[in-house]
């Protein structure tokens, strides 16, 4: 069965980053796209960005650009996301979701259990 | 990019239906039949219970149904169910940006 975990909670100083890791398993990692998703506490949901697994191709939301990274590694099917320059508003329960299969498809099909990230000094 | 606009909570009784609506723009919503909703109970993962604006994946319950008019989409639950009880969250793809969220609705199961 399809699954994505992502590594444990963290908690970073200010101005530090943080690398979250998804591993998936159950299907063919490099044919799907995996994005990043978070939510903070009261507020909605926010898309961060996407990676195309098998090129590592990737695109960032314009709020995050230049803070994020994310990568992966096709020898453990695992991808990452990685935000530095970190600040209270940052705390927040981050996502990896897979894009099914198809063209022009714009939603998540699975998703990992969360990793939370708590920004204090 | 701003996020679509929703209704910050809902409530109906069990047996009864209830629409959540999620207001875009003409850059988003308005455009694209790619509307999704999200079903997310707390400390868990979001669970997609319509794609492309009125699609049901595989195991969602029919009591759950989409529909888009303009630059607004609906999600309309019937026959409410206390296990209904959770956050939604529609989503839609723009030409500004790949993805756009809504800001989420409270549903609760009076």
């Amino acid at each position: 069965q399809v699954q994505l975990v992502q590594s444990g909670a963290e908690v970073k100083k200010p101005g530090a980053s943080v690398k979250v890791s998804c591993k998936a398993s159950g299907y063919t990692f490099s044919n799907h796209y995996i994005n990043w998703v978070r939510l903070a506490t009261g507020q909605g949901l926010e898309w961060m960005g996407w990676m195309y697994s098998k090129s590592g191709n990737t695109g960032y939301a314009q709020k995050f650009q230049g803070r994020v990274t994310m990568t992966r590694d096709t020898s453990i099917n695992t991808a990452y996301m990685e935000l530095s320059s970190l600040t209270s508003e940052d705390t927040a329960v981050y996502y990896c979701a897979r894009v099914p299969l198809g063209v022009e498809r714009y939603y998540f099909d699975y998703w990992g259990q969360g990793t939370l990230v708590t920004v204090s000094s | 990019q701003s996020a679509l606009t929703q209704p910050a909570s809902v409530s109906g009784s069990p047996g009864q239906s209830i629409t959540i609506s999620c207001t875009g723009t003409s850059s988003d919503v308005g455009t694209y039949n790619y509307v999704s909703w999200y079903q997310q109970h707390p400390g868990k993962a979001p669970k997609v219970m319509i794609y492309d604006v009125s699609n049901r994946p595989s195991g969602v319950s029919n009591r759950f149904s989409g529909s888009k008019s303009g630059n607004t989409a609906s999600l309309t639950i019937s026959g409410l169910q206390a296990e209904d009880e959770a956050d939604y969250y529609c989503s839609s793809h723009s030409t500004t940006t790949t993805l756009v969220f809504g800001g989420g609705t409270k549903l609760t199961v009076l």
